[in-house]
């Protein structure tokens, strides 16, 4: 079973649409991340969110972390072929020193020109 | 920028072969990690290392081993390959708070 639920799984949308992916859990996190991974390579980090309700943007994306520091949304605003990947969450452990990551399935989002 | 360099982009084994996964980082980080990728599991952790010679199981560490005999390097090795282990193998390294750098992995097929 995933400790990370991500939704929806597979997200095909026109160029100049909005979407926005899910990651849920039942545990708390100390903080949540949110990665982008393309064909053929590893995930790259766009965002930690730390505190309960942060709301951080990076140009059209915006990352908001659940208030019980549970869940998370990524929303990409008039998104772009560029922002095609696969976009995956993980959340740290609730103790300080616990710095593994547990990482949802990811959601694979196609945005068409 | 970190770089962290896997050693093979594509790799082809038989059943019963040992397979080593070499994985070099260049920024003097102690955490270093395994994870396996599978279509719909996300990335399931296999083994980490927080120090030289030091190493913790991850999630699902039946059929693997590592090896972290300096601080940049840190190796998987498949004792003896099984098709189920046909994935794509992702290392990464640790710096900063939790932030992960990964390779840009390795796509093992086992026949």
């Amino acid at each position: 079973t995933q400790l990370l639920e991500q939704s929806p799984q597979f997200l095909s949308i026109q160029e100049g649409e909005n979407l926005t992916v899910y990651c849920n859990s039942s545990s708390v996190f100390s903080s949540l991340q949110w990665y982008r991974q393309e064909p053929g390579e590893g995930p790259v980090l766009l965002v930690t969110v730390v505190t309960g309700g942060e709301v951080k943007k990076l140009k059209r994306l915006t990352f908001q972390f659940g208030d019980a520091r549970k869940d998370s949304s990524l929303h990409i605003t008039a998104a772009q072929p560029g922002d095609t990947g696969l976009y995956l969450c993980a959340g740290a452990g609730r103790r300080s020193n616990d710095y593994k990551l547990s990482f949802g399935a990811g959601t694979t989002v196609t945005v068409r020109a | 920028d970190v770089k962290v360099t896997q050693s093979s982009r594509y790799l082809v084994k038989r059943t019963g072969e040992k397979v080593f996964l070499e994985c070099v980082q260049d920024m003097d980080h102690e955490n270093m990690f395994w994870y396996r990728q599978d279509p719909g599991l996300g990335l399931r952790l296999i083994y980490f290392s927080y120090d030289v010679k030091m190493k913790e199981k991850g999630d699902i560490p039946e059929g693997y081993s590592v090896s972290r005999e300096k601080k940049e390097r840190f190796s998987l090795i498949l004792e003896s390959a099984s098709t189920n282990q046909t994935s794509m193998y992702l290392c990464a390294s640790q710096g900063g708070v939790e932030k992960l750098f990964f390779g840009s992995g390795t796509q093992l097929s086992v026949l």
